[in-house]
């Protein structure tokens, strides 16, 4: 069984960081792209970056271009998302999901940018 | 960037009816691969976005034949007949031709009449 979880959520202030983790299970993680997808509260779905299975390209949203690192350890089955100078329009639940069609999202991890 | 305009942003239906949800984007979704990279999602209350059609046709994995998804080009349409409580939540189209970025329909929310 696929299974997708993500963690690192929480409250930050801005201008804050904060790494997020998805952990992967039930496939072969290393074949496979890997997207982050966010939805803010009441709102709907917005893609923020992609990495290919080898890490050899990534891509982002200009909505976080610059500011947000999407990375991944295969010999951990793990994809990060790095999300430096926050802003409370980052805040939003944040789903990771597998391959180009999203076959799978994980449960989302809530990132809240407040002072 | 390749705009995704869904329709309606809400449909109320009876249960056992039929509902029918649009998507437009502003440019011709066929890759130059020659598939179609235009997918569909029901995302339920309180639960993360799940697949239901991928590449404007094909059923997921579970997904049962009540729904459908055609069209081509720039114009696909979801179709679920029958519809069921476990049917009701928020639906999306996602374009993945074109990218960066790939981007979603703004959500039809299906509900009951």
């Amino acid at each position: 069984e696929v299974q997708l979880v993500e963690s690192g959520g929480g409250l930050v202030k801005p201008g804050s960081s904060l790494k997020l983790s998805c952990v992967a299970s039930g496939f072969t993680f290393s074949s496979y792209g890997m997207h982050w997808i966010r939805q803010a509260p009441k709102k709907g779905l917005e893609w923020i970056a992609l990495i290919y299975y080898d890490s050899s390209n990534k891509y982002y949203a200009d909505s976080v271009k610059g500011r947000f690192t999407i990375s991944r350890d295969n010999s951990k089955n793990t994809l990060y998302l790095e999300m430096n100078s926050l802003r409370s329009e980052d805040t939003a639940m944040y789903y990771c999901a597998k391959n180009w069609e999203l076959h799978y999202w994980g449960q989302g991890v809530m990132v809240t940018v407040s002072s | 960037d390749v705009v995704m305009t869904q329709t309606p942003v809400s449909l109320p239906v009876s249960l056992g009816g039929q509902a029918s949800i649009s998507c437009r984007s502003s440019q011709s979704l066929v890759h130059s691969n020659g598939n179609t990279y235009l997918h569909w999602y029901l995302q339920k209350p309180g639960q993360s976005p799940q697949l239901l059609i991928y590449r404007v046709s094909n059923r997921f994995s579970g997904v049962p034949d009540r729904f459908s998804g055609s069209g081509s080009g720039t114009d696909f349409t979801l179709k679920i007949s029958r519809v069921e409580p476990e049917d009701l939540g928020d639906y999306y189209c996602l374009q993945s031709t074109h990218f960066p970025p790939l981007t979603f329909g703004s959500g039809t929310k299906l509900e009951i009449k």
